[in-house]
């Protein structure tokens, strides 16, 4: 079956900071991959995502590459700000269905 | 458009009670689903519907009903609330044509069994 496995937290950084998150897959087929982003009491808004490889997703400063031969879809921010203080999921959906299988979430806080 | 919308935003049950988790979306989107969001769990699957009528079953469907009458609701019913069911609830829906099956998510329920 499909799974998402991404870097636990929680995650610290300086406001201007490099963040990284790592996220693997295991998928039958060619999954549609995306990055969710959950601010404090809200739902899940979707932050990019990509439908093919070598697809680069990107939003908001955020970048993440659909890449087939390391089945990953890392995230990364160049500077991030206090305002992207919030808990970041990876997802993957088969192409033959809408069903989301997400990893396990990581909290990232930044502090001024 | 609201987008989706969900009702209540927080409740608590005693055991044993039952209730229903609303969900409706205006965006006349064919799928919707429900998760379950547990700390270190991520999202988990419960039941899903790929139209009005038609229904199926998630990663986690025990203890959990659904029913699909409209295009636009999705209620969630919780039959004989258990404290394993605190947990916070998200209703998603999507369009069909949607290349990449994108998911719109409802703000949530936070739901406590005591």
């Amino acid at each position: 079956g499909n799974s998402v496995t991404q870097m636990e937290g929680p995650v610290t950084l300086s406001e201007e900071a490099f963040l990284t998150i790592n996220c693997t897959y295991t998928a039958t087929g060619y999954p549609s991959l995306f990055w969710y982003v959950q601010y404090p009491g809200e739902g899940l808004q979707l932050l990019l995502k990509a439908t093919k490889a070598d697809d680069k997703g990107s939003n908001k400063g955020f970048e993440a590459t659909y890449r087939k031969e390391t089945t990953s879809f890392h995230l990364e921010k160049g500077s991030v700000q206090v305002s992207d203080s919030a808990v970041y999921f990876c997802a993957l959906s088969d192409q033959s269905d809408y069903k989301l299988s997400f990893g396990a979430g990581t909290t990232v806080t930044v502090r001024a | 458009n609201a987008g989706v919308t969900q009702t209540p935003k927080f409740q608590v049950l005693k055991t044993g009670q039952s209730m229903t988790l609303q969900c409706a979306q205006d965006m006349n989107h064919e799928y919707m689903s429900w998760y379950r969001q547990d700390p270190g769990m991520g999202l988990r699957l419960i039941h899903y519907s790929v139209g009005a009528g038609i229904t199926d079953q998630g990663e986690v469907p025990n203890g959990y009903n659904v029913s699909r009458s409209t295009t636009e609701d999705f209620p969630l019913r919780l039959l004989s609330a258990a404290p394993s069911q605190t947990s916070v609830y998200f209703c998603a829906s999507s369009y069909d044509d949607s290349a990449s099956h994108e998911q719109y998510f409802g703000p949530g329920t936070r739901l406590t069994v005591t």
